[in-house]
């Protein structure tokens, strides 16, 4: 079974500009989320889908979006782009809720 | 949210050296996973351990929920150990909180 695919895996934009990344999660599994790690906070939790909902949302600015597809897949958007929003950027998927997740490669995202 | 805290932050081993690494969780303990983050991001699955103990290999791990912790054993540790590891819980609904990780560095 193929595991959890992030495109692109590596990104540069300049502040200003907005991205959208993908995200298709394992075959049969419904929930996705998003996660953002940098050096500085950590590995802090974005948004989370289950069947095209929003479920769970992070403390995150509105300049953070998602959305998730009747395949599963689920992408997010970031629109005007800070040096800040520089980090990886990671997608889980499960069964469920209250199941094990599994990460993709993530995608790295520089902001000049 | 749940409060997660690793311990220790850093550690440096002889290969062939053991070490354990342990997780304290400010709530009850729902589906805590281990994970170890390879040197180009990726967080690869160890162990999905909400109670009990578990083996795969030279690692194990054991969650005592009723005392809200875990722990990780590695043995034998290798170079190709080296990197972060993670452990994790969600809420009652699917969020995960992170602890800071402990990074692991195996020296030949």
């Amino acid at each position: 079974k193929a595991g959890v695919t992030q495109t692109p895996r590596y990104l540069i934009k300049t502040r200003g500009q907005q991205v959208t990344l993908s995200c298709s999660p394992i075959s049969g599994h419904r929930s996705v989320s998003w996660y953002q790690q940098t050096p500085g906070q950590g590995l802090q939790f974005l948004f989370e889908y289950f069947s095209e909902t929003q479920r769970n949302k992070g403390n995150f600015p509105g300049r953070f979006s998602g959305r998730q597809f009747s395949n599963s897949r689920s992408e997010m958007n970031v629109s005007t782009l800070e040096l800040g929003d520089s980090a990886l950027y990671l997608c889980a998927s499960s069964l469920a809720g209250g199941y094990e997740q599994f990460f993709g490669p993530g995608t790295r995202l520089t902001v000049l | 949210g749940i409060q997660v805290e690793q311990s220790p932050p850093d550690l440096i081993l002889q290969e062939g050296a053991n070490s354990t690494l342990r997780c304290n969780f400010s709530d009850s303990v729902n589906n805590l996973q281990w994970f170890h983050q390879n040197p180009w991001g990726q967080l690869i699955n160890l162990f999905y351990i909400p109670s009990g103990t578990k083996q795969n290999g030279r690692l194990s791990a054991t969650t005592v929920a009723t005392e809200r912790y875990s722990l990780l054993y590695i043995s034998s540790s290798q170079t190709t150990d080296s990197g972060v590891y993670f452990c994790a819980d969600t809420n009652t609904g699917n969020q995960f909180y992170f602890g800071t990780g402990t990074s692991l560095t195996v020296i030949p």
